[in-house]
């Protein structure tokens, strides 16, 4: 099976853009989880998707949406954009929601000039 | 809240054994899992251990978890230049997002 696939791999926006990421995951896994890494803070979790709705949520602005369509994908948006909003974000796919094993993908590196 | 603490780094001899260690706060997790991540890459799943569990080996990998003391370590036999890397400890409590450790960075000595 393929694995977790992201795109982009790399993107350089400026302050007060926006973004999207992409996240497609393992063939039959139905749960989306997005996650935030940076040297400071170390990975955070953003939300996860679960059959088209957001399940659960961390600590975040509502600067940071996403959303899930019916074939599992995922997209991530965080509108105006900060300096700090700089990090690599990994999406992570599991088979069905909570309990069962994340599998991560390679990460969009998003730098914020 | 959750909390999940490890040592930044640690150094090892190639060879030798290499253990990593991993303290957490949440008594109701339910998964207990280790990450590897190289540079420039997302995360691997290396192994997991459910909370009723005291031990689970997998080749090289052996994890151990003490429950009354809430601690979990990995121990990786023979240590070669390709596991240098940064691993993660997280845990997961029912709907609950992963909460990671900072990582340790593991340093292959020749």
């Amino acid at each position: 099976k393929a694995g977790v696939t992201q795109t982009p791999r790399y993107l350089i926006k400026t302050r007060g853009q926006q973004v999207t990421l992409s996240c497609s995951p393992i063939s039959g896994h139905r749960s989306v989880s997005w996650y935030q890494q940076t040297p400071g803070q170390g990975l955070q979790f953003l939300f996860e998707y679960f059959s088209e709705t957001q399940r659960n949520k961390g600590n975040f602005p509502g600067r940071f949406s996403g959303r899930q369509f019916s074939n599992s994908r995922s997209e991530m948006n965080v509108s105006t954009l900060e300096l700090g909003d700089s990090a690599l974000y990994l999406c992570a796919s599991s088979a069905r929601l909570a309990s069962d094993t994340q599998y991560f993908g390679p990460g969009t590196r998003l730098t914020v000039l | 809240g959750e909390d999940v603490e490890q040592s930044l780094f640690l150094s090892v001899r190639e060879g030798d054994s290499s253990v990593i260690n991993c303290t957490y706060t949440d008594s109701s997790s339910t998964y207990l899992y280790w990450y590897k991540q190289e540079p420039g890459a997302g995360l691997q799943l290396l192994t997991y251990i459910f909370s009723n569990m005291d031990m689970k080996q997998d080749q090289r990998l052996t994890v151990l978890l003490n429950k009354k003391d809430k601690h979990l370590s990995l121990r990786i036999a023979d240590t070669q230049t390709g596991d240098s890397a940064i691993y993660f400890c997280a845990e997961k409590e029912g709907a609950d997002g992963l909460t990671f450790g900072k990582g340790t960075h593991l340093i292959i000595q020749p």
